[in-house]
């Protein structure tokens, strides 16, 4: 059963424009979630965090967005750059509860488009 | 560059045998995280050390172990080797236990089981 679900396997985006990518999950006892960028031959590495006290996170150009309501939540990057290529994962986890590790989303391929 | 490293990059092996991968921490993290990632498949936690204690485990296979030493290093044992097994595995580093420490991941093992 996933608990972390990016629908989207892949997402292409012309360079310059808006790059939306979409996270839902169904454990409602996340609290606290993350967004990681990978490029191939190399380890995830962290881009943006929000607590679930908050319904919106800035760095730069991305923002995360958390509806808790619907469980979902989106990482706007604005505006896209070629080096922004590479497959991004959705990760969650409960901060209050057991020492679980991160639960991770399958990811999205985002190709930004010349 | 994370500062987290593991060896080997690569390793192919053969079904029954069994194997084991290395990972250095971030100089001065004290936590050591474990994750295997499957073909299409988001990361899985297996389970996590700290300062040489076992903190949380995750869906760790009883055929797999870990162990953090003194130096805080970790490896992973993976034994009786399947085909299931063939995955990337990646360790992270955090600087303490709590969920909100960022993780900081090695670039990954590549594990092919023949």
């Amino acid at each position: 059963d996933q608990q972390v679900k990016q629908n989207s396997p892949s997402l292409s985006v012309q360079e310059g424009r808006i790059s939306i990518l979409n996270c839902d999950y169904t454990n409602s006892m996340f609290d606290y979630f993350l967004w990681y960028k990978k490029y191939p031959a190399e380890g995830p590495t962290f881009l943006i965090s929000i607590s679930s006290i908050k319904d919106k996170n800035e760095d730069g150009r991305f923002t995360v967005f958390l509806n808790k309501s619907a469980k979902h939540l989106s990482l706007h990057i604005v505006p896209s750059q070629p080096g922004d290529s590479a497959v991004y994962f959705c990760a969650a986890s409960d901060v209050g509860g057991g020492a679980d590790g991160l639960t991770f989303g399958k990811g999205t391929h985002l190709i930004i488009q010349p | 560059d994370s500062g987290v490293t593991q060896t080997p990059k690569h390793l192919i092996t053969a079904t029954g045998q069994r194997v084991t991968l290395r990972c250095s921490p971030r100089s001065g993290d004290l936590s050591v995280y474990w994750y295997q990632q499957s073909l299409d498949q988001g990361l899985q936690f297996l389970i996590q050390y700290y300062n040489g204690e076992e903190r949380a485990k995750g869906n760790i296979l009883e055929r797999f172990s870990a162990q953090q030493f003194p130096d805080l290093h970790s490896e992973l044992n993976l034994s009786s080797l399947e085909l299931g097994d063939s995955a990337l595995y990646f360790c992270a580093s955090s600087v303490a236990q709590g969920k909100t420490d960022t993780q900081y991941f090695g670039p990954g093992t590549r594990l092919t089981v023949l």
